[in-house]
């Protein structure tokens, strides 16, 4: 089945840093791709995504781009802010009435 | 705006007892899912609902079952609540299909005493 492999966290930066994290996928299709953010106490929501293949998606200084020839989806941003600080979940899905598939999640904390 | 609302946001119960979490949204949408998410594990698909009165399984529905009885809302219910059940449980809707958003509610953190 499909399924989504993020990097372990906790990732821990000091404001301005490069933040890289990483997100492969196995899927039997053509996939859609997302990352969802959630805030300390709040529900999931969405940060970005692509549709298909070498799409880049972005928000809020975050990009992402649909890379097919290495099933990856990493998820960038130039320079973190503390306001950036929450978990980071990458996730998929082959569309019609299939859920999204998750990742584990990568909690990001930003430092001043 | 999307709203999804859940019915409580913590919840305190004992062993054994029957326990409703309740999710409505406001926005006409056709998909509608449970997840449970605990730490190291991500997110979990414990049922999902296509349709009024549809439902299908997820990865664990085991101990849970659900309702949709109405297109704006989607019950969560255990039966008889057990200590592994405490979790925080988030409700998310979507219109459907391939490119759609899902937008979650706030979640709901159960403790089963």
């Amino acid at each position: 089945g499909d399924s989504v492999t993020q990097m372990e966290g906790p990732v821990t930066l000091s404001e301005e840093a490069f933040l890289t994290i990483n997100c492969t996928y196995t899927a039997t299709g053509y996939p859609s791709l997302f990352w969802y953010v959630q805030y300390p106490g709040e529900g999931l929501q969405l940060l970005l995504k692509a549709t298909k293949a070498d799409d880049k998606g972005s928000n809020k200084g975050f990009e992402a781009t649909y890379r097919k020839e290495t099933t990856s989806f990493h998820l960038e941003k130039g320079s973190v802010q503390v306001s950036d600080s929450a978990v980071y979940f990458c996730a998929l899905t082959e569309g019609g009435n299939t859920p999204l598939v998750f990742g584990k999640g990568t909690r990001l904390s930003v430092i001043a | 705006d999307v709203k999804v609302t859940q019915s409580s946001r913590y919840l305190v119960k004992r062993t054994g007892e029957k326990v409703f979490l309740e999710c409505v949204q406001d926005m006409d949408h056709e998909n509608m899912f449970w997840y449970r998410q605990d730490p190291g594990l991500g997110l979990r698909l414990i049922y999902f609902s296509y349709d009024v009165k549809m439902k299908e399984k997820g990865d664990i529905p085991e101990g849970y079952s659900v309702s949709r009885e109405k297109k704006e809302r989607f019950s969560l219910i255990l039966e008889s609540a057990s200590t592994n059940q405490t979790s925080m449980y988030l409700c998310a809707t979507a219109r459907g299909g391939r490119t759609d958003t899902q937008y979650f509610g706030p979640g709901t953190r159960l403790t089963v005493l």
